[in-house]
C-alpha cells in the first residue's frame, strides 16, 4: 500500500490564483515526520518544512502554508497568490520508525502556473 | 558556499555496461545519502553514508553499491546495468549520521543516467 499519496498528478492555474497540493500519508508509528519538497525543472530537491506527528499546529512562512490533521492523515500545502516561479514539482515525505527513519516520498503534484 | 555537487550531469550507457556517479557534499557535512528517481516518481531511497559507514539501504539488489571517501565525498557503482536503471540519481548531503527525520538533507542536482 502506497504510504504516501498525492493523488494529484498535476495541477494547472493562473497566476494569483490560490492553489492546495493535497497529501495523505499512512503509517503505525505514533511518532513520525512529515516533509514537502519543491523540485524546479533545475532537478535540485528544495526542503520546505518538516513536522512533527506531535505538533498539529498549522504553520505560514510567506505566501505557504501547511494544514496538518492527524484525525485524517493529511498534510496538505497551500500557496496563496501563485507566482510563475512557483511551478514545480511538489513532493510530500514521510520518515518513520518502521522505515528506521528515511525518507518514503509520494509521486509528486506537477503544479504549473500560467502568466 | 558551494552546495552539493554530482558528476556527471548526463550519462548514456548500453545494457549489461558498469556506472560510477560520484557526488561531493556540502563542506562540513559528513553524511550523503544516495537516491534514485524515475521519471514521473519521487525519489527512492538507495544508501546512507556517514563517516565511511553504510548506515541505511533501500530495498536495491546487490547490483548497487557505494562508498564513501575520508573527505566525505561519495561515489556510487552500479553493474551489470538494466534499462530499468534509467532515472535521475539524487545525492544528499546532512550535517550528522542522524536519520532524515533529524537532518535537513541538501540535495545536488543529480546526474541523469540513460541506458540504451
Amino acid at each position: 500500500a502506497q504510504k504516501v499519496t498525492q493523488a494529484q498528478t498535476e495541477i494547472s492555474v493562473v497566476e494569483k490564483e490560490d492553489v492546495t497540493l493535497d497529501c495523505v500519508y499512512e503509517t503505525r508509528d505514533t511518532t513520525y515526520y512529515l516533509f514537502w519538497y519543491k523540485q524546479p525543472p533545475s532537478g535540485e530537491l528544495v526542503f520546505l518544512i518538516r513536522r512533527n506527528s506531535f505538533d498539529e499546529q498549522n504553520e505560514i512562512s510567506g505566501r505557504y502554508s501547511w494544514n496538518f490533521q492527524k484525525s485524517t492523515s493529511s498534510f496538505n500545502f497551500t500557496i496563496t497568490a501563485s507566482q510563475v516561479v512557483d511551478s514545480a514539482v511538489y513532493f510530500c515525505a514521510l520518515s518513520e520508525a518502521e522505515s528506521n527513519y528515511q525518507l518514503i516520498w509520494g509521486a509528486g503534484t506537477k503544479l504549473i502556473i500560467k502568466p | 558556499d558551494a552546495g552539493v555537487t554530482q558528476s556527471p550531469t548526463h550519462l548514456i550507457k548500453t545494457r549489461g555496461q558498469q556506472v560510477t556517479l560520484r557526488c561531493s557534499p556540502i563542506s562540513g557535512h559528513k553524511s550523503v545519502s544516495w537516491y534514485q528517481q524515475v521519471l514521473g516518481q519521487g525519489p527512492q531511497f538507495i544508501f546512507q553514508y556517514y563517516e565511511k559507514e553504510e548506515r541505511g539501504r533501500g530495498n536495491f539488489p546487490d547490483r548497487f553499491s557505494a562508498r564513501q571517501f575520508p573527505n566525505y565525498s561519495s561515489e556510487l557503482n552500479v553493474n551489470a546495468l538494466l534499462l530499468g536503471d534509467s532515472a535521475l540519481y539524487l545525492c544528499a548531503s546532512s550535517l550528522s549520521k542522524r536519520e532524515a527525520s533529524y537532518n535537513e538533507q541538501f540535495f545536488g542536482p543529480g546526474t541523469r543516467l540513460t541506458v540504451l
